[in-house]
């Protein structure tokens, strides 16, 4: 069954504090991987989308990086206003999306 | 704003009746899709369509949710008979080639 796992759940930063949120897969035949962020009550944002292993994409404050089995999104030197659900999806067959539960972080100032 | 658009924004409905969301996609893309997200939880796939064609539904699409795409423009999703456990967002997302999400309806069932 193909899975995706996100760690951690949830992160407390305080502001400045660089990070990385995982993404871990088990999918037979990756077609795509995609960030969202998410703010509370709202639909998903699109960040990234990522297709092969080695594969980087930045935008301000935001690296994403795929490997074979995974995907780590870096926060450099956040601040509050980043604060949010971060999701990551798969695209294994088809066209949907496969989701994780997302990480849920928090940066105080 | 060119963004997808959802409407109503929050519906709360009784048990047993019937409720239908709208979906206005990004005009150009001709790919539409709905998800049910609960508390906690990533976005579930529920149906996708090209166009008009309706070409994929999930498991999660029990026989009271039906949707529909008249002329490849707007969608609708129906939930006929609603059960509490129906409670969610419904969010709808439209591509060309990355998915583009809406903000979603808050579907509450009493």
């Amino acid at each position: 069954e193909d899975q995706v796992t996100q760690s951690p759940e949830a992160l407390r930063l305080q502001e400045g504090e660089s990070s990385s949120l995982n993404c871990s897969y088990t999918v037979s035949g990756l077609r795509g991987l995609f960030w969202y962020r998410q703010d509370p009550g709202k639909g998903p944002e699109f960040l990234f989308t990522l297709y092969s292993a080695g594969e980087e994409k930045e935008k301000e404050r935001l690296k994403a990086t795929l490997t074979k089995k995974e995907s780590f999104l870096h926060i450099t030197a956040p601040k509050p206003e980043d604060s949010a659900t971060y999701l990551c999806a798969v695209r294994v067959r088809g066209t949907a999306l496969i989701f994780g539960k997302g990480t849920t972080l928090s940066v105080s100032s | 704003d060119t963004g997808v658009s959802q409407n109503p924004r929050h519906k709360i409905t009784k048990r047993g009746q019937n409720v239908t969301f709208r979906c206005d996609p990004i005009s150009e893309h001709n790919r539409l899709y709905w998800y049910r997200q609960t508390l906690g939880q990533g976005p579930e796939f529920l149906t996708y369509f090209q166009n008009e064609a309706q070409l994929e539904k999930s498991r999660l699409l029990s026989d009271r949710f039906s949707a529909e795409r008249p002329k490849g423009s707007f969608s609708t999703l129906e939930i006929q008979r609603t059960e509490q456990g129906d409670s969610a967002m419904y969010l709808c997302a439209s591509s060309s080639e990355d998915q583009f999400f809406g903000p979603g309806t808050r579907l509450t069932v009493l």
